[in-house]
């Protein structure tokens, strides 16, 4: 069964560099998505991309963070300037359509140091 | 925020049916409930879904109310491999991403 990929599983960072989470969503899904989970927190919602532009992002993507599809199979999450409280793991996950399942990768833990 | 309400917690013996409740009273006529869950260190896995009907899959099947108030899933014959947390979540039709809330952390024991 087709699955979202997340790369790397864990990435370390110090505070102020700026890190790349990359995912490879499903092959034929066109919508795609960023969350993250603080440890011992709720799956929080960062942002939704579709044709190549966010759809939706929420109050916690500020201007440190961006998205891109830099080509036909590779989804990333770029925060600019590390934070301690960037320290999570990020999800990537990606959907057939706006109302179909979204299907999620086994995430990326970030640590910040 | 999350339009459902779960309990915190609950236990299932192995071999039995797992029966997760989720209340969602003010759910609206073109909003469905999904289910996901997340094993621990895993990203959430997406599980059943509906709209008026019930559902069955290979995973479980999804019981909603007729006032659609209310649903639960079931796990037909928890296995150990079931301990996780399960989310209830109301997504409207057109709304392409799902929020989560903080879901019951089912156990399942031997």
């Amino acid at each position: 069964e087709p699955e979202v990929t997340q790369t790397p599983s864990h990435q370390v960072t110090q505070m102020g560099q700026e890190v790349i989470l990359r995912c490879v969503p499903i092959s034929n899904h066109l919508y795609f998505y960023w969350y993250r989970q603080i440890l011992g927190q709720k799956v929080e919602f960062l942002v939704s991309f579709y044709n190549n532009e966010i759809s939706e992002k929420s109050e916690i993507f500020d201007d440190q963070f961006s998205v891109e599809r830099p080509d036909g199979s590779n989804f990333t999450l770029k925060i600019r300037s590390t934070k301690l409280e960037d320290s999570a793991m990020y999800f990537c996950a990606s959907s057939r359509e706006t109302s179909s399942p979204l299907h999620f990768g086994n995430g990326t833990r970030l640590t910040v140091t | 925020d999350a339009k459902t309400t779960q309990p915190t917690s609950m236990d299932c013996a192995e071999g039995r049916a797992a029966n997760l409740p989720c209340n969602h009273s003010t759910i609206s006529g073109n909003e469905y409930v999904y289910w996901y869950r997340q094993i621990h260190s895993q990203g959430p896995q997406y599980i059943i879904h509906g709209l008026k009907n019930n559902e069955t899959n290979e995973m479980a099947s999804l019981i909603i109310t007729e006032d659609r108030k209310s649903s639960t899933l079931i796990l037909p014959h928890a296995t150990l491999r079931d301990t996780a947390v399960y989310y209830c979540i109301v997504r409207p039709n057109r709304d392409d991403k799902i929020i989560f809330g903080k879901g019951t952390r089912l156990h399942i024991l031997p």
